[in-house]
């Protein structure tokens, strides 16, 4: 079992332009969310996608959207960047209305 | 929406010590898991725990969900225990999780 995959680990982008990070849920699981984690604070729920529909969303802008895939892995997409979207973004698999949420390694963006 | 709220922020132990961490949150919760995140940056499963007792080797949680707060002991600390323990709690099963500002746990030889 690979547990929970994103791609790419580190990524470097210049303000206003748009990026596309990568989740792989695990073995199992139909459900993937998305957290942004700044530096020193916990992380924050952007949105949770199953079925391929969104289906709760954090209290971000509409610059950050998302896709899930049939095979359930997921896209998020961050359009005209901002300095301030410099941060770890973390994918979480789980099942719907199951349990436990299992996390992969994260995507750590900087935008410059 | 829930509030959750660590404690304490930071501690510094010395190898061998005990220590407990609190989280307090402001609902019912369906869900509680505690984290421990490395210098990489990756959230390791530590407990699923929305009530009562758990133990795995040195550590051990508690959670009181009707006095809304849970405890994660770790006992005999060791230098690869350092870094960042969060707790994440969700309304309902399967739900979005909040999750508290951490403690930094640095653990000295």
């Amino acid at each position: 079992d690979a547990g929970v995959t994103q791609s790419p680990t580190h990524l470097i982008k210049t303000r206003g332009q748009q990026v596309t990070l990568r989740c792989s849920p695990k073995s199992g699981h139909d459900t993937v969310s998305w957290y942004q984690q700044a530096l020193g604070q916990g992380p924050q729920f952007i949105f949770q996608y199953y079925e391929e529909e969104e289906r709760q969303r954090g209290n971000f802008p509409d610059r950050f959207s998302g896709h899930q895939f049939p095979n359930y892995s997921s896209e998020l997409n961050v359009n005209a960047l901002l300095l301030g979207d410099s941060a770890l973004y973390l994918c979480a698999s789980s099942r719907w209305g199951g349990t436990e949420a299992f996390f992969g390694q994260g995507t750590r963006l900087t935008v410059v | 929406g829930i509030q959750v709220e660590q404690s304490p922020p930071d501690l510094i132990l010395q190898e061998g010590a005990n220590s407990t961490l609190r989280c307090n949150f402001s609902d019912s919760v369906n869900n509680l898991q505690w984290f421990h995140q490395n210098p990489w940056g990756q959230l390791i499963n530590l407990f699923y725990i929305p009530s009562g007792t758990k133990q795995n080797g040195r550590l051990s949680a508690t959670t009181v969900a009707t006095e809304r707060y849970s405890l994660l002991y770790i006992s005999s600390s060791q230098t690869t225990d350092s870094g960042v323990y969060f707790c994440a709690v969700g309304e309902t099963s399967g739900s979005r999780l909040t999750f508290g500002e951490g403690t930094q746990l640095t653990v000295n030889p």
